[in-house]
C-alpha cells in the first residue's frame, strides 16, 4: 500500500500563480521528502522536512508538515513554465529505516 | 557534483532472455535501491542494499534479483523476462543516515517482446 498520496492528481495553472500539492501517509514517520520528475527523467530531491519541523523553504519552495494530520503540502511561489513536472512525496516506511515510500505523484503543467 | 548512472536510457529485450540493468554511483553511498515506476502506481521498491553483499527484498520483488559486489554497482537481475516487466527502471544511493535525500539515475526504460 502506498504510504504518500499526493493530492491532486494533476494540476495546471498559468504561469506566475501559485500551486499547492498535497501529501498524506498512515504511520508515524521521521522525515518527509519532496522530489520533482522531469518527462522520461529521474526524480530530483527538493527539500526534506523531519518530523519535528512544521515548516522550511528553499527559494520558491514551501513546505508545512502537519505530523498530527499526517500530512504535509508543497508550495511553489510565482511559476514558472519550468516547474512542469511531476511532484512527489517520499516517507519513511517506519522510522530510521533507509527505505521511502513513494506516492504516484501530482503532475503539474505551467502555462506560459 | 554527486552522479547515479545507469548503463541505458533505453532497452529491448525478448521474452524469456535474461536482463541485467546495471547502476553505479560516485558518492561512495551505502544504500542503493531499484524501483520501478508505471503509470498511475508511482515508484515501487523492487530490492534495496545498505552494505556490500547485502540485499533486501522491497515491495515487488518476485522475478527480479540483485547483486551488490561492490559499493558503488548495483545490478538489477531479471531471471527470465515477461513483458509484464516492460517498465521504468530507476536506481537511487543514498548515504546510510536515514535523514538524507535519495539521489536517482536518469532511469532506463525498459520494453519487452
Amino acid at each position: 500500500s502506498q504510504q504518500g498520496e499526493e493530492d491532486p492528481q494533476a494540476l495546471s495553472i498559468q504561469e506566475g500563480e501559485n500551486a499547492t500539492m498535497n501529501c498524506s501517509y498512515k504511520t508515524s514517520i521521521n522525515n518527509l521528502q519532496w522530489y520533482r520528475q522531469n518527462s522520461g527523467r529521474g526524480l530530483v530531491h527538493l527539500i526534506l522536512i523531519r518530523s519535528n519541523e512544521r515548516e522550511k523553504h528553499s527559494g520558491r519552495l514551501r513546505v508545512t508538515l502537519d505530523t498530527s494530520k499526517k500530512s504535509s503540502s508543497l508550495l511553489i511561489t510565482a511559476s514558472r513554465a519550468a516547474d512542469t513536472a511531476s511532484y512527489f512525496c517520499a516517507t519513511d516506511s517506519f522510522i530510521g529505516t533507509y527505505k521511502y515510500i513513494f506516492g504516484t505523484g501530482t503532475r503539474l503543467k505551467v502555462l506560459a | 557534483d554527486v552522479k547515479v548512472t545507469q548503463s541505458s536510457r533505453y532497452l529491448v529485450k525478448r521474452t524469456g532472455e535474461k536482463v541485467f540493468l546495471e547502476c553505479v554511483q560516485d558518492m561512495d553511498h551505502e544504500n542503493m535501491f531499484w524501483y520501478r515506476q508505471d503509470p498511475g502506481l508511482g515508484l515501487r521498491l523492487i530490492y534495496f542494499s545498505y552494505d556490500v553483499k547485502m540485499k533486501e527484498k522491497g515491495d515487488i520483488p518476485e522475478g527480479y534479483s540483485v547483486s551488490r559486489e561492490k559499493k558503488e554497482r548495483f545490478s538489477l537481475i531479471l531471471e527470465s523476462a515477461s513483458t509484464n516487466q516492460t517498465s521504468m527502471y530507476l536506481c537511487a544511493s543514498s548515504p546510510r543516515d536515514s535523514n538524507q535525500p535519495q539521489h536517482f539515475g536518469d532511469g532506463t526504460r525498459l520494453s519487452i517482446l
